[in-house]
């Protein structure tokens, strides 16, 4: 099982939809989570991390199960800037490599 | 805002050529990452570094080295440029912390080897 999983999409979804992404990790002893946005031939970029008891912001709702091992993000009332690859990180520690661990990420593409 | 820089955002070199890839933080972050992207494998972490003069090897450090001389500067190295080594090279810096501060990136720089 990959470390971190994605569903590569695309997702392509109207204006003003509300579109979800989940997001699979393998090491339970995970602690961090994150997601970014990343815009054709640019960098990633923080979107919001993602806490324990879920949060929000703005249009943006993220959630994290532990149980269950996964991460989603929510969108609400999308709009056409919204397109991008939205990438799911989530940091392990110990050994070699305490950093992040980086999906490959969900291409997202929303229409007028 | 952080600004991690990179030194160029296109570049292009020969095979066998030595290509130095520079990256800047202006936030005096001590943790600092070279990352390539290819389509489909995602990213893929090269080296990183904790400290001044720390390195430690990601995923694929092979024909990559590093070099951390000062804590803002953290410069990837290809020894022997090959056409395998054509790609988006992404630096990345963060705070201390157990690397459980997010990371910062700069603009990339588009490597081909001809």
């Amino acid at each position: 099982r990959k470390e971190v999983e994605q569903d590569p999409g695309p997702f392509n979804v109207p204006e003003g939809a509300t579109v979800a992404f989940n997001c699979t990790y393998s090491n339970s002893a995970s602690q961090s989570f994150f997601w970014y946005r990343q815009d054709c031939r640019k960098e990633p970029k923080l979107l919001m991390s993602v806490y324990s008891s879920g949060n929000e912001d703005g249009r943006f709702t993220a959630q994290l199960n532990r149980a269950s091992q996964y991460i989603s993000l929510l969108i609400r009332d999308s709009k056409l800037s919204d397109s991008a690859t939205y990438l799911c990180v989530v940091t392990n520690y110990g050994g070699s490599q305490g950093n992040l661990i980086f999906g490959k990420g969900t291409k997202l593409s929303v229409k007028p | 805002d952080v600004k991690v820089t990179q030194s160029s955002r296109y570049l292009v070199k020969r095979t066998g050529e030595k290509v130095f890839l520079e990256c800047v933080q202006d936030m005096d972050h001590e943790n600092m990452f070279w990352y390539r992207q290819d389509p489909g494998l995602g990213l893929r972490l090269i080296y990183f570094s904790y400290d001044v003069k720390m390195k430690e090897k990601g995923d694929i450090p092979e024909g990559y080295s590093v070099s951390r001389e000062k804590k803002e500067r953290f410069s990837l190295i290809l020894e022997s440029a090959s056409t395998n080594q054509t790609s988006m090279y992404l630096c990345a810096s963060s705070l201390a912390g157990h690397f459980n501060q997010p990371q910062h990136f700069g603009d990339g720089t588009r490597l081909s080897i001809l």
